[in-house]
């Protein structure tokens, strides 16, 4: 199977723009969801089928997939978003993880 | 809202198994993937498998050799064994729902840290 790729970590001034991205070979031919993780605390999905938002993630917390890559955006970044975010795609049966990204708030 | 809890060991000898069990409440198990994952410290998540309620898993194929994971609909359960362990194998281990083939992962356990030492 493949593998997704996420840079380490992504810094960005509260208020401002984040984008985190994934890229994989095959990335475009399945759908992307991304996780949010605080230390000490279980994963929870902010985005799946690429762009959808489940109940109770917040507005400022969008997807896209084109191509082979991914990409999580936060909109007006707030301290609390300071966490590790996680892509998560399917290759055939198999569930793969990106290696994650730790976003920090200036 | 469905919710899952891990249970077992929090501490396994190397070569010895790893053994975890995920009760699930307030759902049926029927109908749904079922998967472990893990979170070694320091590092990122890795799916070790999952199991449709029915049976049929499907393993990742790095820990293929060593993975056994189960479901009991009678006590609506699923469970984990990892055999001859080592101190790689220590990990925060989250057992969590998925939502089809294709699909999103969700939702998860709390997590329960297991560790591999004599």
């Amino acid at each position: 199977s493949y593998e997704l790729t996420q840079p380490p970590s992504v810094s960005v001034s509260a208020g401002q723009t984040a984008s985190i991205t994934c890229s994989g070979d095959r990335l475009g031919h399945a759908y992307a969801s991304w996780y949010q993780q605080r230390p000490g605390q279980s994963p929870v999905l902010v985005i799946y089928q690429d762009t959808k938002r489940p109940s109770g993630a917040p507005e400022r917390f969008s997807g896209s997939n084109s191509g082979n890559t991914a990409t999580l955006t936060i909109s007006g970044t707030q301290d609390m978003d300071e966490a590790d975010y996680y892509c998560q795609a399917w290759d055939s049966s198999n569930v793969l993880f990106g290696g994650g990204t730790k976003l920090t708030v200036l | 809202q469905v919710q899952l809890q891990e249970s077992g060991p929090g501490l396994v000898k190397p070569s010895e198994t790893l053994s975890l069990t995920c009760t699930v409440s307030d759902g049926s198990i029927s109908g749904y993937y079922w998967s472990w994952i893990r979170l070694p410290p320091g590092k990122g998540l890795e799916w070790i498998g999952y199991i449709f309620s029915s049976g049929n898993p499907i393993y990742n194929p790095s820990l293929k050799s060593r993975v056994t994971i189960s479901v009991d609909m009678s006590k609506n359960q699923f469970s984990l064994k990892l055999t001859s362990v080592t101190a790689a194998d220590t990990a925060v281990y989250y057992c969590a729902r998925i939502n089809g083939v294709n699909n999103w992962v969700g939702p998860w356990g709390q997590g329960t840290l297991v560790t591999v030492s004599s």
